[in-house]
């Protein structure tokens, strides 16, 4: 039972427009949510997170958002670059100092120029 | 500069030969862990490590072992590898349970089991 979801393998934007990366989760004691972005040949690397006490959190272009009624949370990439194409994973961590992160599956963003 | 390291990156073995997959970081962080990446089903974690001398299982352990009698040192133990193992790993490592848990991952080893 996958508690992460990403529900869109993959993701085709406009270089200059808005990406928008979703996922869901199923597990209502996740209270801290990360998104990674990995390029090929290489390891994920950290791009922002949030706590569930928040429902948005901004750094340069990137802003995630965060619903706990809807147990789904987006990544907002604006304005898209190029170099914004990558595999973006969701990830989630349990309160009280969890050592675990759950992952999504991933969505592969193209960003065209 | 501040990295996980992994060794070796690429590795094609037979089936039953040891094999271990070392990680290292030089971050003095607490908490260590490894992964496996599959398509189509992401990231999935295979053992975690609190610090030295304290490891546990995390969501896919069969067939896996790991240790930690260094802080710096994570290595990956797959005692009698088979064809359903063949897949890409990570270790990763982080300054242990605190926001925002961020990990920092090595660069990969992609393992093929014949």
């Amino acid at each position: 039972d996958q508690q992460v979801k990403q529900n869109s393998p993959s993701l085709s934007v406009q270089e200059g427009r808005i990406s928008i990366l979703n996922c869901d989760y199923t597990n209502s004691m996740f209270d801290y949510f990360l998104w990674y972005k990995k390029y090929p040949a290489e390891g994920p690397t950290f791009l922002i997170s949030i706590s569930s006490i928040k429902d948005k959190n901004e750094d340069g272009r990137f802003t995630v958002f965060l619903n706990k009624s809807a147990k789904h949370l987006s990544l907002h990439i604006v304005p898209s670059q190029p170099g914004d194409s990558a595999v973006y994973f969701c990830a989630a961590s349990l309160r009280a100092g969890s050592y675990q992160l759950t992952f999504g599956k991933g969505t592969k963003l193209s960003v065209i120029p | 500069e501040a990295q996980v390291t992994q060794n070796p990156r690429y590795l094609i073995t037979v089936t039953g030969k040891k094999l271990t997959v070392t990680c290292s970081q030089n971050m003095n962080h607490e908490y260590m862990s490894w992964y496996r990446q599959d398509p189509g089903l992401g990231l999935r974690q295979i053992y975690y490590s609190m610090n030295v001398e304290v490891t546990d299982k995390g969501d896919v352990p069969e067939g896996y072992k790991v240790s930690r009698k260094e802080k710096r040192n994570f290595p990956l133990i797959l005692e009698s590898p088979s064809p359903n193992q063949t897949s890409l790993y990570f270790c990763a490592s982080s300054l242990g349970a605190v926001p925002p848990y961020e990990q920092y991952f090595g660069p990969g080893t992609r393992l093929t089991v014949t």
